[in-house]
């Protein structure tokens, strides 16, 4: 059975750790996304990655940095987590190439206290 | 105005009637659009893509594309307990960008 698995479900963090979410995919996709989710606020891109060792902006990077070593690993990194980056957490792959749709991980429910 | 928009909710239809989900979107150059669907506390679901104008069918769901209008709608015929969710429009030109969501109670 194909997926993306992250690697948490549930996490709690103090406010100024260094946080790592980890999302490991098996369809050997090209492209990787990591999005958060808030009520009310929808999903929104925070960091994508076409290929190996690439990265882009997404629309809210600002306190995030992602990590891609491997084809079919993508890090999300806060730097020093803070209480407004709560939030789920969700990392999908995709083939490259506009025709295809995301598979999404279960999601990381980040609480930082 | 928002890159993709979806018609506000939350819609609630009785069980067994047609629940209609409307989508509109900005960018003329999108080729690829898709429903996703989320159930409360779960992630996102890939159930529908359609890329060509007029309806592409899939067991009771039916996506229509109008890309003059720029437009994409989901029906769900036949509307179970279990198709209570959030159902979200994603239209993609390079990456995606979704809607917020229109929230769907099937009532038995």
């Amino acid at each position: 059975d194909v997926k993306v698995t992250q690697s948490s479900r549930y996490l709690v963090k103090r406010t100024g750790e260094k946080v790592f979410l980890e999302c490991v995919q098996d369809m050997d996709h090209e492209n990787m996304f990591w999005y958060r989710q808030d009520p009310g606020l929808g999903l929104r891109l925070i960091y994508f990655s076409y290929d190996v060792k690439m990265k882009e902006k997404g629309d809210i990077p600002e306190g995030y940095s992602v990590s891609r070593e491997k084809k079919e690993r993508f890090s999300l990194i806060l730097e020093s987590a803070s209480t407004n980056q709560t939030s789920m957490y969700l990392c999908a792959s995709s083939f490259s190439g506009g025709a295809y749709g995301y598979t999404f991980g279960s999601g990381t429910r980040l609480t930082v206290v | 105005q928002k890159e993709v928009e979806q018609n506000s909710g939350p819609l609630s239809v009785p069980e067994g009637a047609i629940a209609s989900l409307n989508c509109t979107y900005s960018d003329r150059g999108s080729q690829s659009f898709f429903w996703y669907r989320q159930y409360s506390g779960k992630s996102p679901e890939l159930i529908m893509s359609i890329y060509s104008n007029g309806d592409k069918e899939d067991g009771r769901f039916t996506a229509q594309l109008n890309k003059a209008s720029q437009y994409v709608s989901l029906l769900i015929r036949d509307s179970q307990p279990s198709d209570s969710a959030t159902y979200l429009c994603a239209v993609r030109a390079g990456k995606s960008t979704f809607g917020d969501g229109t929230t769907l109670t099937v009532k038995p």
